[in-house]
């Protein structure tokens, strides 16, 4: 069952704090960055995207920032919910081949009520 | 409900079957997917289709063949399955001019025994 999902990297914060979700990238051919969630039981949902040419982009509660110089991007929720409880994912989309979204290894946020 | 969806949910087969695996959306896209998603949540693709061409196949054993009978549908068939075909299999779709936004299905739990 989920217990598998225990060797993903874990953050557990507290609710209403806010939550910083980090992923390192390899390719700086990629275009998109982007974000999804993926809850127990349940295919990945997209979240926010943000194009190479950004550093910054902002959606409900959430904030995505790109440093191109350090090819790192992360995830900040604010006001953590318990709802937000699940694995998320960064991923990558190269123009070049833009049929294909390469992902990076999920990190787990377990939110204390 | 408009989604992506997937039968069946679970799957349990002994090793050397054939099994289907069907996807169907009614978003309107014009590209499919199929994603592997193995025991440590790690996801991959597989195949990619856009209006129903084979677009991507990422190095998948030629035992696994995925048919497109209309944009709506991909279906994923197996032959001879192997103990390492045992995964979450995943269904996406995206528009052809966001496909860096895909919606995935709910998944089907292959257990290969």
């Amino acid at each position: 069952g989920e217990s598998v999902g225990l060797h993903l990297p874990t953050l557990s914060v507290q609710e209403g704090d806010n939550s910083i979700i980090n992923c390192a990238y390899s390719n700086s051919a990629s275009d998109y960055f982007i974000w999804y969630k993926q809850e127990s039981g349940k295919g990945p949902q997209f979240i926010i995207d943000i194009r190479s040419n950004m550093d910054k982009r902002q959606g409900q509660r959430v904030t995505v920032l790109l440093n191109k110089t350090v090819k790192h991007l992360s995830l900040q929720i604010a006001a953590t919910q318990p709802g937000d409880s699940a694995v998320y994912f960064c991923a990558e989309n190269m123009a070049q081949s833009s049929y294909k979204l390469i992902f990076g290894s999920g990190t787990r946020l377990l939110v204390r009520p | 409900d408009t989604a992506v969806s997937q039968t069946p949910k679970y799957l349990v087969t002994q090793m050397g079957n054939d099994k289907s695996i069907k996807c169907e959306q009614n978003l309107g896209h014009d590209t499919m997917y199929w994603y592997k998603q193995d025991s440590k949540k790690f996801l991959k693709i597989m195949f990619s289709y856009n209006n129903k061409e084979l677009i991507i196949n990422e190095t998948v054993p030629n035992r696994f063949s995925p048919k497109s009978p209309d944009k709506a549908h991909l279906n994923l068939h197996i032959n001879s399955l192997e103990l390492g075909d045992s995964a979450v299999y995943f269904c996406a779709s995206s528009q052809k001019y966001k496909l860096h936004e895909q919606y995935f299905g709910p998944g089907t739990r292959l257990t290969v025994t």
